[in-house]
């Protein structure tokens, strides 16, 4: 069965600007989260969303946010892009309705701010 | 805050090992652990989830344990190959997060052949 698509796989965008990430889970999850990735910080949480709506938000700043559709493809917002935003954003799904369940991630999309 | 340790950072074996990653946890209140696996620039290949209720889980030559009151759990690769050369990471569930994994560093491994 098809994975967890993530597009695009790479992002170049200029200090300012603003970015839209997409995640498609796999099919029958209802769960999908967020990962950014640097080599500093490692993988630190963004947000989680089950049903269209965020359970859970992690520590970084109103800049980011995400929503989820009826069909739980979900998309990732950064607006006004610094260059610490480069970074690897992985999303994760999974099939939300027990916290017992297993995370099946994305290949990510690389984005680099310059 | 729970916070998660992996050691060694790096690992360097020649072909047919058997070797252990290690991976602690500061805080054993946790729903469950999960080791994945990352090449370079690419995503994370979920290897073995252990529930907190489990000691251990196994696949193939991967088996992984879990000792929740001492907040430590291993990976142990059995007669390595080259193509387990990669990024191992773990996460946990912690009971009080919701539905985020905090993750480790991960252990960056070389098997040469």
């Amino acid at each position: 069965k098809a994975g967890v698509t993530q597009t695009p796989r790479y992002l170049i965008k200029t200090r300012g600007q603003q970015v839209t990430l997409s995640c498609s889970p796999i099919s029958g999850h209802r769960s999908v989260s967020w990962y950014q990735q640097t080599p500093g910080q490692g993988l630190q949480f963004l947000f989680e969303y089950f049903s269209e709506t965020q359970r859970n938000k992690g520590n970084f700043p109103g800049r980011f946010s995400g929503r989820q559709f009826s069909n739980s493809r979900s998309e990732m917002n950064v607006s006004t892009l610094e260059l610490g935003d480069s970074a690897l954003y992985l999303c994760a799904s999974s099939l939300g309705g027990q916290v017992l369940d297993g995370y099946t991630f994305g290949s990510g999309t690389r984005l680099t701010v310059v | 805050k729970q916070e998660v340790t992996q050691i060694p950072a790096a690992l360097s074996v020649p072909e047919g090992e058997n070797l252990v990653l290690n991976c602690s946890f500061t805080d054993s209140a946790i729903y469950n652990l999960q080791w994945f696996r990352q090449d370079p620039g690419k995503g994370l290949t979920s290897l073995l989830l252990i529930q907190s209720s489990q000691r251990e889980q196994t696949s193939g030559r991967l088996n992984a344990s879990l000792d929740k009151s001492s907040g430590r759990s291993t990976l142990y690769i059995a007669a390595s190959q080259p193509g387990d050369s990669a990024t191992y990471l773990c996460a946990v569930r912690p009971l009080d997060s919701g539905y985020a994994l905090n993750f480790g560093k991960g252990t960056s491994l070389l098997v040469t052949p």
